[in-house]
């Protein structure tokens, strides 16, 4: 069974500092369809990273993502106060279909 | 704006069906695949079914294959989620999702609804 494991499950840390968010697959996979969403709570998902390193339309150039094979990270390089929220992973691994990693709740410290 | 606005949700008891649909606007609708998610209350993102933009390709998540059917109506724009045998397990917020890529069944998920809450219990 494909997994996408995201650490930490929880992050704290103060706006202004660095954030690094890691997605581990348990095999390895196509960067291609490698993407990070963030969720704010009563909201739904929005799309930031897809193909592992590419922002999506609007997406501030404070993120940033990388990563290759089985580990990838996003990276928020100064936090500004809107950006604590939840962070998914998502691939595309064939059958059945996609997977999302089980999420880092990025909290205010 | 592009857009998409689900309905149909609401309370079932199990072995019950409900049927989702999901209303899109802002884009062409028919060259886009789509996709529903779900998200449990207090859960993570969970992919439910998808299908391409003419419905050649059409994908289940295991834990709804055989019980789900996705279909769409692209002269309608619209999106739908048949749901049978319904578990207590079904039980959370479904979105529709647009992909990114013109015709592509492969992609990041770039539009979502704001999603339709099904709560299955008796």
């Amino acid at each position: 069974e494909f997994v996408l494991t995201q650490s930490p499950g929880t992050l704290s840390l103060s706006p202004g500092e660095r954030a690094t968010l890691s997605c581990r697959a348990s095999q390895s996979v196509t960067s291609y369809n490698l993407e990070w969403y963030q969720q704010k709570p009563g909201q739904a998902p929005r799309l930031l990273i897809y193909g592992a390193s590419s922002r999506a339309t609007g997406i501030p150039d404070r993120f940033s993502g990388s990563g290759s094979g089985t580990d990838f990270t996003l990276t928020i390089s100064r936090l500004e106060p809107e950006d604590f929220a939840m962070y998914y992973c998502q691939h595309y691994g064939g059958s059945p279909g996609y997977t999302f990693g089980q999420g880092t709740k990025l909290e205010i410290k | 704006e592009v857009q998409l606005v689900e309905s149909g949700g609401g309370l079932v008891q199990p072995g019950r069906s409900l049927r989702l649909s999901c209303a899109a606007s802002g884009f062409t609708f028919n060259d886009y695949a789509m996709h529903w998610v779900r998200q449990a209350p207090g859960k993570g993102l969970e992919w439910v079914s998808g299908l391409s933009w003419n419905s050649g390709t059409i994908g289940y998540a295991d834990s709804v294959k055989g019980r789900f059917t996705i279909s769409r109506d692209n002269a309608k724009h619209s999106l739908y989620l048949q749901m049978n045998s319904l578990r207590a397990e079904d039980t959370a917020l479904y979105f529709c999702a647009k992909v990114r890529l013109v015709g592509d069944w492969i992609a990041a998920f770039d539009v979502w609804g704001q999603g339709t809450m099904v709560t299955v219990s008796s």
